[in-house]
């Protein structure tokens, strides 16, 4: 069946060090891809989002490419604040689909000053 | 613009109980999505509900568990005779339109802590 998976945490960096949250995903078909981000006692925020192979999504820094080769939509940002601290969700939806998002397990990042 | 707004944001039953968890979606939106975290995992989709209709309820247990929107007031998402096993963070989301259209950013609450004792 459909999948995401997503490196495991915690990640742990200092302020200004750069990211990288891998995930890559199963799916039959075009799926949707998404990032979200949760702050801690929150609901998910969508943070960017690419709806076909080789779209960028782009917010706040952070970016993300739908490699269609790989299967993957890794999550970067150059330089990491300490308030980008969170627990950030790669998921995937098909087209045209209900909003069925299937989600990654989540990883937890750790912005240290 | 009031998001969505769940309550409770902590509710605490005893095996048996009864739980409600209520999620009133953004002004204006009329496709509601309940989905299930539990501990170090990701979310779970459970069921998509537009006004007064089910729509796909395929995420949801088939026993104990009940959902609905109402033409008016919140929707409900019930589970009865809980279990420690629906001990989990409860989340709601709202879109203004069905997903896919272009307007398809989900809104999500903040979520229903449920313990279960």
């Amino acid at each position: 069946g459909d999948s995401v998976t997503q490196m495991e945490g915690p990640v742990t960096l200092s302020e200004e060090a750069f990211l990288t949250i891998n995930c890559t995903y199963t799916a039959t078909g075009y799926p949707s891809l998404f990032w979200y981000v949760q702050y801690p006692g929150e609901g998910l925020q969508l943070l960017l989002k690419a709806t076909k192979a080789d779209d960028k999504g782009s917010n706040k820094g952070f970016e993300a490419t739908y490699r269609k080769e790989t299967t993957s939509f890794h999550l970067e940002k150059g330089s990491v604040q300490v308030s980008d601290s969170a627990v950030y969700f790669c998921a995937l939806r098909y087209s045209g689909n209900t909003g069925k998002l299937i989600f990654g397990q989540g990883t937890t990042l750790q912005v240290k000053p | 613009n009031a998001g969505v707004m769940q309550n409770p944001r902590h509710l605490v039953r005893r095996r048996g109980q009864e739980a409600r968890l209520r999620c009133s979606p953004v002004k204006g939106h009329s496709h509601v999505y309940w989905y299930r975290q539990l501990p170090e995992e990701g979310l779970k989709f459970m069921v998509y509900l537009q006004k007064e209709n089910i729509i796909d309820e395929s995420g949801m247990p088939k026993e104990r568990f009940s959902a609905e929107f109402p033409k008016e007031g919140p929707s409900i998402l019930r589970i009865q005779q809980v279990v420690r096993g629906d001990s989990a963070a409860y989340f709601c989301a709202s879109s203004p339109s069905r997903v896919g259209t272009g307007k398809d950013v989900l809104h999500f609450g903040n979520g229903t802590r449920l313990t279960v004792t």
